[in-house]
């Protein structure tokens, strides 16, 4: 059973870094890319950027290129998304989710919740 | 960026009604779509891909159509456990965009 493990919520201050896992199961990692999409309360959906696990190779979205930075670890078939210099703005549920074929999003972790206060 | 511009934002529909929520894209996305479920609280599920692919385990009443820059997503006879919110995803080019949403409620 495919099963992506999401770690658990932020809270966060402002100006500071946060750094989310996936960890994955029941799939070869390297056989798939992960991707992150954002979700603001209550609102749509924003994808952030995706990761080939096979050689690091990464494409983001240019509204998050210097926001996030994805990251994988071969070895634990985890994928990592480090977010920094958070304002009240980047407070939202950080989904990871692995992409078929056909450049569906078929797995989805459960969320990352994280909130950046003082 | 392509916009994906879908309708409507939220509807009810009767048990058994058929149910079709619209995506439009600012340009040619080229059968590039897919539509997720969001049930309240919980993770979007994969629904169809590639315009009109079923994913494993949806319920046929679920159906894709379109091309060029109109889509749509059918449910045909409505059921309680599809109380959800949909989005369309187009996945031709970077950055990958989702519509706003419709909001599916049970009359």
């Amino acid at each position: 059973e495919v099963q992506l493990q999401q770690s658990g919520p932020e809270l966060v201050k402002p100006g500071a870094s946060v750094k989310i896992s996936c960890k994955t199961s029941g799939y070869t990692f390297t056989e798939f890319t992960m991707h992150w999409v954002k979700q603001s309360h209550g609102k749509s959906l924003e994808w952030i950027g995706g990761i080939n696990p096979n050689n690091g190779g990464t494409s983001y979205n240019q509204k998050f290129k210097g926001k996030a930075t994805l990251t994988v670890d071969k070895s634990s078939s985890t994928a990592y998304m480090e977010l920094r210099s958070l304002t009240s703005e980047d407070s939202a549920v950080y989904y990871c989710a692995r992409v078929n074929w056909a450049y569906g999003m078929d797995y989805w972790g459960q969320g990352t919740s994280v909130t950046v206060s003082s | 960026d392509i916009q994906m511009t879908q309708s409507p934002a939220s509807l009810a529909a009767s048990v058994g009604e058929t149910v079709t929520i619209t995506c439009r894209a600012s340009d040619n996305i080229y059968y590039s779509l897919a539509w997720y479920q969001q049930k309240q609280g919980k993770s979007p599920q994969l629904l169809i891909y590639n315009t009109n692919s079923l994913e494993d385990g949806v319920p046929s009443r679920f159906s894709g159509s379109g091309s060029g820059t109109q889509y749509s997503m059918k449910i045909n006879s409505m059921q309680p456990e599809d109380t959800a919110t949909y989005f369309c995803q187009q996945a031709y080019d970077v950055p990958w965009t989702f519509g706003g949403g419709t909001k599916l409620e049970i009359k």
